[in-house]
């Protein structure tokens, strides 16, 4: 079951913002947003998460809507090297039980960012 | 710090051999997670440990897969007489509070 919709592809231009939405309209109140990113032939790799409040660290922002149903990932200057697919997840606390240790990856949206 | 370290970053095998893929969490992360990236699919799920304990192993394809923690720290994952469709990514992670932090992964040819 997708808890997630991303658009398969967008594309950037070097130096400028990024901004990669994700829709998750069965959120439940205790589940988090988790945004990972694969460059090819990598590992995912953690970027940001969030349960209700905007984020921001070294890597990105995050902006959640107030009714949590939409969430969009922010890299303020893109480069060359953030080329990559970007995973929006939704996942609950693992110790609110049942298999929420299980990260369940959609398709993602694949971006590039073009010189 | 040191990342989730995985070995051998590269495996070739004949088909039926046995192959060992080893995964070096980061230190003091207790929970640790192995999954499976066939080409151009996504991340599948394959068994968790909390410390040396694996409460789900639902995720391991058939019998000829199998996993084991030792000491809190570094796991095997072995697949025993290997299939060509066994052929995948096999990624580890490693997490401490929730966030689940990745290796770069093994990529596993079975001929």
């Amino acid at each position: 079951d997708a808890k997630t919709t991303q658009p398969p592809s967008m594309d950037c231009a070097e130096g400028r913002a990024a901004n990669l939405p994700c829709n998750h309209s069965t959120i439940s109140g205790n589940e988090y947003v988790y945004w990972y990113r694969q460059i090819h032939s990598q590992g995912p790799q953690y970027i940001i998460h969030g349960l209700k409040n905007n984020e921001t660290n070294e890597m990105a922002s995050l902006i959640i809507t107030e009714d949590r149903k939409s969430s969009t990932l922010i890299l303020p200057h893109a480069t060359l090297r953030d080329t990559a697919v970007y995973y929006c997840i939704v996942r609950a606390p693992e110790n609110s039980g049942g298999s929420n240790y299980k990260l369940t990856f959609g398709k993602g949206t694949l971006l590039t960012v073009n010189p | 710090g040191a990342g989730v370290s995985q070995s051998p970053s590269n495996k070739v095998t004949e088909k039926g051999k046995d192959v060992e893929l080893r995964c070096d969490p980061i230190s003091g992360h207790t929970a640790l997670y192995w999954y499976r990236q066939s080409l151009g699919q996504g991340l599948e799920f394959l068994i968790y440990f909390q410390g040396n304990s694996a409460p789900d192993k639902s995720g391991l394809p058939s019998d000829r897969f199998s996993a084991e923690r030792t000491g809190g720290s570094v796991s095997t994952l072995t697949i025993q007489r290997t299939q060509q469709e066994d052929s995948a990514v096999y990624l580890c992670a490693s997490s401490a509070f929730e966030t689940q932090y990745f290796g770069p992964g093994t990529r596993l040819l079975v001929l």
